[in-house]
């Protein structure tokens, strides 16, 4: 079991530029958790999809900040318009049936807006 | 708010047994105790997850006091490869699923 794959690593984007992050969930795993990772906020709960339906977009960003789950295999952060305060690791985390079942995290993509 | 309360950092050689300690006065009873440890440039790994009885896994041993309000998680024979920002948190078993994580402790490992 591969685990919870996200690509890129890392990204590097100029101010203004679109950055889309990609998240590959543990195989059978039917939820989907994005969070953001920072020095100074923690991590911060961004969105979950079970079942490739959004459940709670509560954390995101209501401008620039969109999230899809197009098939079970993978999920995709997309952020248009990057700044320079949207630096940060983005970590994705799967589960069986979400909710209350353990998640498991990938190992994040670092995001650095110049 | 945080609800656990962990010592800031420990440190320990190679080859010994650590003690992980994690108070949680306030825990109510459908709370399980989760432990993750997060290395630089990796996302949380999932150690273990107790309710009541002491478990065990490959990674460690979880002892949580019997009123429940503090547990310890328990490595053998540490190595380099465990050291890691070690984090307790709590969490119920439904509708509970954005994690939040405080500062956790900071296990350095001596070879």
């Amino acid at each position: 079991n591969a685990g919870v794959i996200q690509t890129p690593r890392h990204k590097v984007t100029g101010k203004g530029q679109e950055a889309t992050l990609w998240c590959e969930p543990i195989s059978g795993h039917s939820a989907v958790f994005w969070y953001r990772q920072t020095i100074v906020q923690g991590l911060e709960f961004l969105t979950y999809f079970r079942n490739q339906a959004p459940i709670d977009d509560s954390g995101m960003p209501k401008e620039r900040f969109s999230a899809q789950m197009p098939n079970q295999s993978h999920s995709t952060l997309k952020i248009q318009s990057t700044q320079p305060q949207d630096s940060a690791v983005y970590l994705c985390a799967s589960s069986w049936g979400g909710d209350g079942d353990t998640q498991y995290f990938g190992p994040g993509t670092r995001l650095l807006v110049l | 708010d945080a609800k656990t309360t962990q010592p800031d950092s420990m440190e320990s050689t190679e080859g010994e047994t650590v003690h992980l300690p994690c108070s949680h006065a306030t825990i109510s009873g459908n709370e399980y105790i989760y432990w993750y440890r997060q290395v630089p440039l990796q996302g949380p790994e999932y150690v273990t997850h107790g309710l009541q009885q002491n478990t065990t896994n490959s990674m460690a041993f979880l002892a949580i006091a019997s009123d429940r309000k503090s547990s310890t998680l328990i490595l053998t024979h540490v190595s380099l490869r465990d050291a890691a920002v070690y984090h307790c948190i709590l969490r119920v078993n439904t509708g509970n699923y954005k994690y939040v994580f405080g500062a956790g402790t900071r296990l350095k490992v001596i070879a």
